[in-house]
């Protein structure tokens, strides 16, 4: 069964600072691969997402993801983060086989931008 | 564009009462999901529905819970009886296509309290 990892479950990071959120998956074939903001009382939005090509990928608000097959990861960035990024983060993977393609999503990752 | 509409957006209800959540996909969306979202599990898919039928009812926790997708454009999730630890924001998603290749798009979820 696939499974996704995001080891920080809480960063707390100063206006301006650099961000990586890390997400590892586990499955050998192909992947579709997401990531997801929730903003504190508010729905899940896409921020991008990686199906194929290029394997760095650049979604909303500045945020980039890199797909390396090889780590099996796809990590979000950002060079400077600001107070309106404070949110929740989540990685969601998509694989599998037949009709149905489950997506699985990880744990998230809570960020608190402190001005 | 109107996006998935979810009700009640808020719940509170005594232990032992029937509870039912309400959802609108998006038109046109074929795909519809019913998470749940605790600090202890995070988001946890319950079910899955592809054409108003369902496809992936594993995350289901138990009897207590029941899905239903009458037409493209309506489910329901009942909770009978409800318990204190069916407290959570539950949210509905839709797309198009399978599950798995296309990003969700979330309603702002119902919080429930079981008290």
């Amino acid at each position: 069964a696939q499974s996704v990892s995001q080891h920080n479950h809480h960063v707390i990071l100063s206006e301006a600072a650099s961000l990586e959120l890390g997400c590892n998956y586990s499955y050998g074939g192909t992947v579709n691969l997401f990531w997801y903001v929730q903003y504190p009382g508010q729905h899940l939005q896409l921020l991008l997402k990686y199906f194929s090509g290029d394997p760095l990928v650049k979604g909303i608000k500045g945020f980039e993801a890199e797909f390396i097959k090889s780590k099996f990861s796809f990590n979000l960035r950002k060079p400077s983060v600001q107070w309106s990024d404070t949110a929740e983060y989540f990685c969601a993977v998509n694989a599998g086989s037949g009709g149905y393609q489950k997506v699985t999503f990880g744990t998230g990752t809570k960020l608190q931008v402190i001005p | 564009d109107a996006g998935v509409i979810q009700s009640p957006r808020h719940e509170v209800t005594e232990m032992g009462q029937e509870v039912t959540l309400r959802c609108k996909p998006i038109s046109g969306h074929n795909s519809l999901f019913w998470y749940r979202q605790t600090m202890m599990r995070g988001l946890e898919l319950l079910i899955y529905f592809n054409n108003n039928v369902p496809i992936d009812d594993s995350g289901m926790p138990e009897d207590r819970f029941s899905a239903k997708m009458p037409n493209a454009s309506f489910s329901t999730l009942k909770i009978q009886p409800s318990e204190p630890r069916d407290s959570a924001v539950y949210f509905c998603a839709s797309t198009i296509g399978g599950a798995g290749n296309q990003p969700q798009h979330f309603g702002d979820g119902t919080r429930l309290s079981i008290l």
